[in-house]
């Protein structure tokens, strides 16, 4: 079955303790993507990546950090956790055509306190 | 800029009704896409339709249609007999075509409740 796979469903951390949210999709993409969903605020793009050691900032990258070292798997580090970093994330793939829709990942709600 | 405007915060209809959620959209790109996605209590985002700029056909599929108005910059999406099962929160979204990031902008979303 087609599917972006992200761990953890969901999380509760302490603030500055890194954690990292795999992500891991198996239609061979070369585009993934990072958002998080924040209340009033929608879904913001935080990194993106167009292929494997090729990735870049979105809309808002501050206090996240990805990697892209294989095709599949695109995890999103966070170094130093803090509460304004509460949030549900998605991690999304699709081809790089433009017009090709992205599927996403389960989502991970962290919560940082 | 762009810009994806959800106005409908909550709808909420009793099962049968039909409904209409609307998105309208602002870009300056001549060449752009639209996408609207479903939200379940659950969680994950589900992708529903894709329609390119050049491509004013509407589209229906089973109980869905989804009606695309350049000349009001509009891709409303309509749910035929309602069914509790549609209650969801549902996202209209636009990608442009320049540049290499695929990225979505969204709107903020319609929640919509099917009662019984």
């Amino acid at each position: 079955e087609a599917q972006v796979t992200q761990n953890p469903r969901y999380l509760i951390t302490v603030t500055g303790k890194k954690l990292t949210v795999t992500c891991s999709q198996n239609m061979n993409h070369e585009y993934m993507s990072w958002y998080r969903q924040d209340p009033g605020l929608g879904l913001r793009q935080i990194y993106y990546s167009m292929n494997v050691e090729v990735t870049d900032k979105g809309d808002v990258p501050e206090g996240y950090k990805v990697s892209r070292k294989e095709k599949r798997n695109f995890p999103l580090i966070l170094e130093s956790p803090s509460p304004n970093q509460t949030s549900l994330y998605f991690c999304a793939s699709s081809m790089t055509g433009v017009n090709t829709e992205a599927f996403f990942g389960q989502g991970t709600r962290l919560t940082v306190v | 800029a762009q810009k994806v405007t959800q106005a409908q915060t909550e709808i909420s209809v009793v099962e049968k009704e039909d409904v209409t959620l609307d998105c309208v959209y602002e870009t300056r790109d001549t060449t752009y896409y639209l996408f609207w996605y479903k939200q379940p209590p659950s969680g994950e985002l589900v992708f529903l339709i894709r329609r390119n700029s050049f491509d004013e056909q509407n589209e229906i599929s089973g109980r869905y249609s989804w009606n695309f108005q350049k000349s009001t910059s509009s891709f409303n999406f309509t749910i035929t007999a309602s069914q509790v099962v549609d209650s969801a929160v549902y996202f209209c979204a636009l990608r442009n075509n320049a540049g290499n990031n695929r990225k979505l902008i969204w709107g903020l979303g319609t929640s919509l409740a099917v009662n019984p």
